[in-house]
């Protein structure tokens, strides 16, 4: 039974940086056909998707955050990390970690995710 | 912005059936994405409930099943059980936007 668990702090100041790790147990983390997901949900809102990473390293952004966005692994540690640049006040949010099941056909759906993390941007 | 459309909420009795319809456009589900479906319980992360638009995995209840037809999705929930309020999103992937988008999210409300 695969499990994530995301850490990080819980307080960023604007423009600063976020970053956040997730732990993956309970399976391998190097196994090929997923891919390691972030994805935020603004206070009372939807989710956003905001990129992944094969545990070769390869990764894959949102268009609209990729210019601010990070994700990189640590296999040794099955981790990953998210690192999000120039934060504002609107990326205030939980942020989850994911896995993402790869389809030859592009339709990849997330499953199972973290419990999640409250990240708040404020000075 | 979301560009998978849902009804804000949906409410039902007991024992009723209810559907969720999820609405997209030819750059996603009109495209031949699969659609996915999550509930997400107050206070706790989005858990999957249905993947590849009709598929249930392992230990989700069959009174939840989804469908799929042209730009559009739905999932439909029988035998409405006070534990199914929730909010449920679907997921999907837009080429034009080069990413996974989500619905807009639903509230389920059983009275």
């Amino acid at each position: 039974q695969v499990q994530l668990q995301e850490s990080g702090p819980g307080l960023v100041k604007p423009s600063q940086t976020l970053s956040l790790t997730c732990t993956v147990s309970g399976g391998s983390f190097s196994s090929g056909g997923y891919y390691w997901s972030w994805i935020r949900q603004h206070p009372g809102k939807g989710l956003e998707w905001i990129g992944y990473i094969y545990y070769s390293g390869n990764t894959y952004y949102n268009p609209s955050l990729k210019s601010r966005v990070t994700i990189s692994v640590d296999t040794s540690k099955n981790q990953f990390s998210l690192k999000l640049s120039s934060v504002t006040a609107a990326d205030t949010a939980v942020y989850y970690c994911a896995r993402g099941t790869a389809t030859v056909t592009g339709s990849d759906w997330f499953d199972p995710w973290g419990q999640g993390t409250l990240v708040t941007v404020s000075s | 912005q979301s560009v998978l459309t849902q009804p804000p909420s949906v409410s039902g009795a007991p024992g009723q059936r209810v559907t969720i319809s999820c609405t997209g456009s030819s750059s996603n589900i009109g495209a031949g994405y699969d659609v996915h479906w999550y509930q997400q319980l107050p206070g706790t992360a989005p858990k999957l409930l249905i993947y590849g638009n009709s598929n249930r995995p392992s230990g989700v209840p069959d009174r939840f099943s989804g469908s799929k037809s042209g730009t559009s999705a739905s999932l439909a929930i029988s035998g409405l059980q006070a534990e199914d309020e929730a909010d449920y999103y679907c997921q999907s992937y837009d080429s034009s936007l080069s990413g996974y988008v989500f619905g807009t999210g639903t509230k389920v409300t059983v009275l």
